[in-house]
C-alpha cells in the first residue's frame, strides 16, 4: 500500500523554540494532508486540513499562529510548532490522502512524538 | 454535532471466541464510516469502510441505519487481533475530514 512517512519520529526541545515536523508521501501525489494531535490514550484530534497551494484550514481551538503549516508541493506538508511550551508535548500525526479511484484513501505516517522541556 | 461514539475503552476476549467492537454514529445525512486499528508500535492503518463490504482479516462490519450503529464483528478471535480498534468518519463530503472516536482496546486471552 502507499506509504507516509514522518520525519522526525522523535524530537525533544527546550522551551520556546521551534520545532518543523516534515510529513511525505512517498508513492502518489496527495493534495490534501491532515495533521493530528493524540494525547496518552487517547483519540486522534484533528488540527488542521493542508491543501497544496492554499492555506491550511484549522479546526476550531487550533491556534495558526503557533502551529504553522506549508504545503509546498504535492507530496510535501510541514507543521512548525512556532515558541512550544510544555503543554504541546504530544503525538503528532500526518495523513495523506490518495485521491486517485481505485483507492480514494487516507495513509497515515507514523508519527512524531515530540517533547518540550 | 456530528460524532462516532465508541462506548467501550477495553475488551477481552478469549482466542477462538467472537468479537463485537461497538461504534454508534450521530449524523443526519448518510454516512461515511470506516474502522481503523493500530497495531503495537505501528501507525493507524485503514481496516475497512462501509461503502465497499468487503471482510479484511475476518471482520465486517455492517451499517445499521436504523440502530445508527456500525459494530465491527469477527466470528474467531486470533491472538494478532489485539490492537487498538478506531471508528471514524467522514464529516463533510469534499474535504475528506475524518472524526475519529475515542478507540477501544482490544485483548485477545490465549
Amino acid at each position: 500500500g502507499a506509504v507516509v512517512s514522518q520525519h522526525p519520529s522523535r524530537v525533544i526541545c527546550k522551551s520556546g523554540t521551534s520545532v518543523k515536523i516534515e510529513c511525505r508521501s512517498l508513492d502518489f501525489q496527495a493534495t490534501t494532508m491532515f495533521w493530528y494531535r493524540q494525547f496518552p490514550k487517547q483519540s486522534l484530534m484533528l488540527m488542521a486540513t493542508s491543501n497544496e497551494g492554499s492555506k491550511a484550514t484549522y479546526e476550531q481551538g487550533v491556534e495558526k499562529d503557533k502551529f504553522l503549516i506549508n504545503h509546498a508541493s504535492l507530496t510535501l506538508s510541514t507543521l512548525t510548532v512556532t515558541s512550544a511550551h510544555p503543554e504541546d508535548s504530544s503525538f503528532y500525526i500526518c495523513s495523506a490522502r490518495d485521491p486517485s479511484p481505485s483507492t480514494d484513501t487516507q495513509y497515515f505516517g507514523p508519527g512524531t512524538r515530540l517533547t518540550v522541556l | 454535532a456530528q460524532r462516532v461514539t465508541q462506548p467501550e475503552k477495553l475488551l477481552s476476549v478469549f482466542k477462538g471466541a467472537p468479537v463485537e467492537l461497538k461504534c454508534n454514529y450521530s449524523y443526519s445525512g448518510s454516512p461515511e464510516l470506516f474502522w481503523y486499528v493500530q497495531y503495537s508500535r505501528q501507525r493507524l492503518q485503514l481496516l475497512l469502510r462501509h461503502i465497499s463490504r468487503e471482510s479484511i482479516k475476518g471482520f465486517t462490519a455492517d451499517l445499521n441505519k436504523g440502530e445508527t450503529s456500525f459494530h465491527l464483528k469477527k466470528p474467531f478471535a486470533q491472538e494478532e487481533d489485539s490492537a487498538m480498534y478506531y471508528c471514524a468518519h467522514i464529516s463533510n463530503f469534499g474535504n475528506e475530514k475524518l472524526t475519529f472516536g475515542t478507540g477501544t482496546r482490544l485483548t485477545i486471552i490465549p
